[in-house]
């Protein structure tokens, strides 16, 4: 069965650094999801992206986060300057469509990534 | 924006038993779906329904749109079952809304 595949599971990083968290969404899918869910708490929505755009964001999602399909397959984030509170875990979600009549995600199965 | 509350927030049952989570929206939704997330933290899709009702093995869930909630139901649970279960909702466009999820223990 088709899934969505995230890189790294773990990543520790020193504050300040940039990481890029890479997901591989299911190959027919057309629609890109970020989320994000820090320790004990429920799963937040960052971004979405079609078509090669953001086409929607969170106020969690700043300057700071970027978003980026670099080829055919792969999805993107990156954290420029990574900050404490950035540690969370970051779920790459994709969606065949996102009609009213269907718009089901699948979820990868997350980068925990712990900033020091 | 959307609010979306489960209950409990806590559950303990022994294994073979029997339970009902259920999940309150505000609004009305266009997608509404129910996660288990494992003690690795992964997230498992378990049933996509804006409407009605659909079964999975001993999992089942009914969503009633019009009147804004919607129910899992665990039968014979086993300690596998254990974790968090969340129901999560899109109201808009594109993005999922989370409730703050309902933990789940079986014991053997």
């Amino acid at each position: 069965e088709p899934e969505v595949t995230q890189t790294p599971s773990h990543q520790v990083t020193q504050m300040g650094q940039e990481v890029i968290l890479r997901c591989v969404p299911i190959s027919n899918h057309l629609y890109f999801y970020w989320y994000r869910q820090i320790l004990g708490q429920k799963v937040e929505f960052l971004v979405s992206f079609y078509n090669n755009e953001i086409s929607e964001k969170s106020e969690i999602f700043d300057d700071q986060f970027s978003v980026e399909r670099p080829d055919g397959s792969n999805f993107t984030l990156k954290i420029r300057s990574t900050k404490l509170e950035d540690s969370a875990m970051y779920f790459c979600a994709s969606s065949e469509s996102a009609t009213v009549s269907y718009n089901e995600q699948f979820f990868g199965p997350g980068t925990r990534l712990t900033v020091l | 924006g959307i609010q979306v509350e489960q209950s409990p927030p806590d559950l303990i049952l022994q294994e073979g038993a029997n339970s009902t989570l259920r999940c309150n929206f505000s609004d009305s939704v266009n997608n509404l779906q129910w996660f288990h997330q494992n003690p690795w933290g992964q997230l498992i899709n378990l049933f996509y329904i804006p409407s009605g009702t659909k079964q999975n093995g001993r999992l089942s869930a009914t969503t009633v749109a019009t009147e804004r909630y919607s129910l899992l139901y665990i039968s014979s649970s086993q300690t596998t079952d254990s974790g968090v279960y969340f129901c999560a909702v899109v109201a808009g466009f594109q993005k999922l809304v989370f409730g703050t999820g309902t933990r789940l223990l079986v014991s053997p």
